[in-house]
């Protein structure tokens, strides 16, 4: 069975200074992981996905993370944080049965 | 890229009464869509796992009596809250994917927000 873990509930950086989302992950195989976000009240936008083709994906909006198979993570960076980027993001798996797993979600909030 | 139409954005309707929610892939067959619970600054929970012409799967703690879901075709899926109370007020969230490929993300509708009055 899959599982995510985010580990930060709430994150909260200053603008301009750099993003870091933590996510672990728990898989019997090699997981496929995904990046949301998710604004007030709207769906939900894929930010990035590992697919094994390289460990290191980047993503729209200057999103990137690392897919680290010897500490099961798939933690989500940004150099830069922008005030645009408050909002809720879910590091999620995916199962082969496509059963999707979401994480509890991370609120990052941007001081100005 | 993958569109997925969600629709109504927004209803609000009285305690007992049935609402309906559509689930539209507007440029790809998705021969799986799944529905979503999101309640208050919490996660998506999963509710059911909706396969074109065959019955959903639900997840455990669901009632699939009160939770209808149709998946007709292969671009639309309906998920119907009968009689619905007021604790039956969240945001469903529905999304589709390309079955197949097991790392194709998930393209997800805007969300309804339900409110049971």
């Amino acid at each position: 069975a899959q599982s995510v873990t985010q580990l930060d509930s709430h994150v909260s950086v200053s603008e301009g200074t750099p993003v870091l989302l933590r996510c672990n992950y728990s898989s019997s195989y090699s997981p496929s992981l995904f990046w949301y976000v998710q604004h007030p009240n709207k769906g939900l936008q894929l930010l990035l996905k590992y697919t094994s083709a390289a460990t290191l994906v980047k993503g729209i909006n200057g999103f990137e993370a690392e897919f680290k198979k010897s500490e099961t993570s798939f933690h989500l960076t940004k150099p830069s944080a922008h005030m645009s980027d408050a909002a809720e993001y879910f590091c999620v798996v995916r199962g082969l049965d496509d059963k999707i797993i979401f994480g509890k979600g991370t609120r990052l909030h941007i001081l100005p | 890229g993958a569109v997925v139409s969600q629709h109504p954005s927004w209803v609000i309707c009285k305690s007992g009464t049935s609402v309906k929610i559509e689930c539209r892939s507007l440029d790809f067959q998705a021969t799986t869509m799944f529905w979503y619970r999101q309640f208050p600054k919490q996660s998506l929970m999963l509710m059911a796992t909706s396969n074109e012409g065959s019955k959903a799967t639900y997840e455990q703690g669901v009632e699939k009596d009160k939770f209808l879901i149709n998946h007709a075709s292969l671009t639309l899926s309906t998920l119907t809250v009968t009689s619905a109370h007021p604790e039956d007020s969240s945001f469903y969230i529905c999304s589709a994917t390309l079955t197949g490929t097991d790392n194709s993300p998930l393209h997800f509708g805007n969300g309804t927000r339900l409110t049971v009055t």
